[in-house]
């Protein structure tokens, strides 16, 4: 049982470049959340889904799309990236969003220069 | 205001020593509330949950004060081991929605030292 995992663990992209930030969990969880932490700062929501076939923005959703095709899978994809975009991306996922407890995968660093 | 405020630190204390964490949360309506740990370039992990009556996890004791909207975390006899940043976390109000929506702290570092 991997629980949630994420690859890469980083990278360096140039400004306008594209990538995609791969997350998958094994617990058959129906919730996943994608945040991004920046130095010193909380976790910010960018996207999450409720199970396969639904998503829905958080609070920083813009620069970043995302699709739920299986139970497993989470993928995140940065369009046109830019420096604003450096920080740590962490996928979690939580059986039901009611209190339970949410399990992060190890995170991607990712540098925008 | 933020939505959740902690006191970033650093709180750096001996062995042994007894520390305490605040936070604040600006929603009324908020329902759940947790610890969260994170290790030093590392994700973060649940500590405990806080419940209303306030609970104990061995050297771990959170309280909750809805009235005040604060919430503590108390360490005592603290350990090497103990030295992360903890992360204080706030479930809001899914408001009809199926989901609610956690906001976290920035955080408040602990570095124990011999």
């Amino acid at each position: 049982n991997a629980g949630v995992t994420q690859t890469p663990k980083f990278r360096i992209l140039k400004i306008g470049q594209s990538m995609t930030l791969q997350c998958t969990q094994d617990m058959n969880h129906n919730y996943m959340y994608w945040y991004r932490q920046d130095p010193g700062m909380g976790l910010k929501l960018i996207y999450y889904s409720v199970g396969a076939g639904i998503t829905d923005k958080g609070e920083v959703p813009n620069g970043y799309n995302v699709s739920r095709s299986t139970t497993e899978d989470f993928p995140l994809r940065l369009e046109l990236a830019a420096p604003s975009q450096t920080s740590v991306y962490f996928c979690a996922s939580s059986k039901t969003d009611r209190g339970y407890e949410q399990y992060f995968g190890p995170g991607t660093r990712l540098t925008v220069t | 205001r933020k939505e959740v405020e902690q006191d970033p630190g650093p709180f750096n204390v001996p062995e042994g020593a007894t520390v305490a964490f605040n936070c604040t949360y600006s929603n009324s309506a908020s329902q759940s509330f947790f610890w969260y740990r994170q290790d030093c370039r590392k994700e973060p992990k649940l500590l405990m949950s806080v419940y209303s009556s306030g609970n104990e996890d061995g050297r771990f004791t959170a309280q909750l004060n809805r009235a005040s909207q604060y919430i503590s975390l108390l360490i005592r006899d603290s350990k090497l081991s103990d030295s992360a940043t903890y992360l204080c976390v706030v479930k809001g109000n899914a408001g009809g929605t199926s989901y609610g929506k956690l906001t976290f702290g920035q955080g408040t570092i602990l570095t124990v030292h011999p």
